[in-house]
């Protein structure tokens, strides 16, 4: 069964702390993405990544950043987490023209106090 | 800016009806759409995608696609209380590997 797998399923941090969310794919697929979502802004692209090593900015990076040192492997990082980065984070991957959809993780739901 | 429009709903049908969730898209060279479904608190999973213009069935789901008018829709026929979510419209463009989501149409089905 392939699977996206997402390293926690529910995370509790303090502000101001380092948080890191792993997110593991073993489907081959060549794309990676980091969404998070609130309840009525719907899903909104935080960080995407083509090809090992490489990254781009979504919609909305500010105050994270990515990691992608192997195929299977995207992390996401919040350098200093604040209270508005509460949310549900979704890890997806897709193969690279995209073709046939995004395979999601089962979300981090983060709350930051 | 690409868009995708649904109506957020929700909206309410009975069990054994037909629920009828639509989608319209901006952009007119999007070739590859595509349905989410996404209940309270969990992920969203594909449960239709659609490439060319006409209707695909997969059990009681029905997904159609009119480029000309940039519409896309999806039927549940039979609907049960289980088909009770948020369904997120998605749209690949042309030369894109990219997604653009709806902000998704909440359905309920009522006993």
């Amino acid at each position: 069964d392939v699977k996206v797998t997402q390293s926690s399923r529910y995370l509790v941090k303090r502000t101001g702390e380092k948080v890191f969310l792993e997110c593991v794919q073993d489907m081959d697929h060549e794309n990676m993405f980091w969404y998070r979502q609130d309840p009525g802004l719907g899903l909104r692209l935080i960080y995407f990544s083509y090809d090992v090593k490489m990254k781009e900015k979504g919609d909305i990076p500010e105050g994270y950043s990515v990691s992608r040192e192997k195929k299977e492997r995207f992390s996401l990082i919040l350098e200093s987490a604040s209270t508005n980065q509460t949310s549900m984070y979704l890890c997806a991957s897709s193969f690279l023209d995209g073709n046939y959809g995004y395979t999601f993780g089962s979300g981090t739901r983060l709350t930051v106090v | 800016q690409k868009e995708v429009e649904q109506n957020s709903g929700p909206l309410s049908v009975p069990e054994g009806a037909i629920a009828s969730l639509n989608c319209t898209y901006s952009d007119r060279v999007s070739q590859s759409f595509f349905w989410y479904r996404q209940y309270s608190g969990k992920s969203p999973e594909l449960i239709m995608s659609i490439y060319s213009n006409g209707d695909k069935e997969d059990g009681r789901f029905t997904a159609q696609l009119n480029k000309a008018s940039q519409y896309v829709s999806l039927l549940i026929r039979d609907s049960q209380p289980s088909d009770s979510a948020t369904y997120l419209c998605a749209v690949r463009g042309d030369s894109s590997y990219k997604l653009i989501f709806g902000s998704g149409t909440r359905l309920l089905v009522r006993p």
